[in-house]
């Protein structure tokens, strides 16, 4: 199946610095990819999703000064949580897909645990 | 406001029975269902989907009950096994501008025990 990699998997940070993720697909050209967060005990939450070379779409209540989204290539994307704070903890976790269209299929990656001090 | 909502955390089956897991959804738009099952470490893998047109979908010994009407839907494993010990998301999918907008529940983390 679909590989998709995420680095970090686990960051620990101070208050005020800026933290990058990355999200890559392995094996395949991923058209759209997605990212989420998940607040323990709570499900995951989309919190942007993003085409190549194109800007990303927020949901509503994301900042999209707070959280930037590259999606440079198709294999690539990251989102850097800017002068994060300790609410900003939590469990990111990405996914892509091949299609841009509904019922493309997405693949998860395995997540990075945020934790800002 | 919680969309899909796995009600129980936590499910402890005997191996060889069969494990429900239930899944409840507030918004009627919703038109695929879908079932993810995640290992530690790992990102949550797609499991079985089943259609707002249909009813009940099997694969194997997994089967997927959709009920419209009391907007529940529940996963079966049977029978279950030790290697199905993971964490399992219910999600549903409002389409919208083309993208595949999928919405979680908070996920049951189910134990098979020998």
């Amino acid at each position: 199946g679909a590989v998709v990699s995420q680095h970090p998997s686990r960051v620990i940070c101070k208050s005020g610095t800026s933290v990058k993720i990355e999200c890559r697909s392995l094996d395949f050209q991923a058209t759209t990819m997605f990212w989420y967060r998940q607040f323990p005990k709570q499900s995951l939450m989309l919190m942007a999703t993003s085409n190549e070379g194109s800007k990303a779409t927020y949901e509503q209540g994301v900042e999209k000064d707070k959280f930037l989204i590259n999606h440079a290539s198709l294999t690539l994307s990251t989102l850097t949580v800017t002068s994060a704070h300790p609410e900003d903890s939590s469990f990111y976790i990405c996914s892509a897909s091949e299609t841009s269209g509904v019922g493309g299929e997405q693949f998860f990656g395995p997540g990075t645990r945020l934790t800002v001090l | 406001d919680q969309q899909v909502k796995q009600n129980s955390p936590s499910l402890s089956v005997q191996e060889g029975r069969i494990s429900i897991l239930n899944c409840d959804y507030t918004n009627s738009m919703f038109d695929y269902f879908l079932w993810y099952k995640k290992y530690p470490a790992e990102g949550p893998t797609f499991l079985i989907s089943i259609s707002s047109i249909k009813d009940k979908n099997e694969d194997g010994r997994f089967t997927v009950f959709l009920n419209k009407s009391a907007k529940h839907l529940s996963l079966h494993i049977v029978p279950s096994q030790p290697g199905d010990s993971a964490v399992y998301f219910c999600a549903a999918i409002r389409g919208s501008g083309g993208y595949n907008k999928l919405i979680f529940g908070a996920g049951t983390r189910l134990a098979v025990h020998p």
